[in-house]
């Protein structure tokens, strides 16, 4: 299997613009999660999705952020507007459930915010 | 109290010795614990998950879980130079609303093994 799959893996931004996150998870894999990872905060679950629908959304930091999944296969993450506060690496996840609850990461998009 | 805590390091030991990684965590009810390896750039990828108290050993690593004293920890024997990385614990705490996920990452150790 490929693995976990993220687009794109740098995205070099202005301060205002709109950024689109994208992940495919493991095929078969019914949970898939968005982390945000910084030096000062570590890595933080943003949202994540249990059979393409959202089950916790609680540490989505404000409204600029939103994230779906319109199938098993593709998620996104988009800000609008982005901000340089929002400069991190993201990864997203996919875990298969049934048996045991192990996640598997992609390789993470590193995004500044200029 | 934070709900996992780690040492954040840095750790170093010398090449061919054990390193020690501990964790604790808040929450007496949490079930599934994990040890996730993550290079310098790179994603965490996983080395061990553990359920039941006790050791659980995967080559170099074992994994030991006390769930009395809420703490699990991750022995590395024969340490490498190649094993220098950061070691997150992460915590699948009882869920919110009763059901789902509630997946908690410590801040990680950074382990440096000298040659």
């Amino acid at each position: 299997d490929a693995g976990v799959i993220q687009s794109p893996r740098h995205e070099v931004t202005e301060m205002g613009q709109e950024v689109t996150l994208r992940c495919k998870p493991i095929s078969g894999h019914n949970s898939l999660f968005w982390y945000r990872q910084t030096m000062m905060r570590g890595l933080e679950l943003l949202i994540y999705f249990n059979n393409n629908v959202p089950i916790d959304d609680s540490g989505m930091p404000e409204d600029r952020f939103s994230a779906k999944m319109p199938n098993a296969s593709f998620s996104t993450l988009k800000i609008q507007p982005s901000e340089p506060r929002d400069s991190a690496v993201y990864f997203c996840a996919s875990l298969e459930g049934g048996v045991t609850d192990t996640q598997y990461f992609g390789p993470g998009t590193r995004l500044t915010v200029l | 109290q934070k709900e996992v805590e780690q040492n954040s390091g840095p750790l170093s030991v010398p090449e061919g010795a054990i390193a020690s990684l501990n964790c604790t965590y808040s929450d007496r009810g949490s079930q599934s614990f994990f040890w996730y390896r993550q290079y310098s750039g790179k994603s965490p990828e996983l080395i061990m998950f553990i359920y039941s108290n006790g050791d659980k050993e995967d080559g170099r690593f074992t994994a030991q879980l006390n769930k009395a004293s809420q703490y699990v920890s991750l022995l590395i024997r024969d340490s490498q130079p190649s094993d220098s990385a950061t070691y997150l614990c992460a915590v699948n705490l009882p869920p919110r609303d009763n059901y789902g996920q509630n997946f908690v990452f410590g801040p990680g150790t950074r382990l440096s093994v000298l040659p």
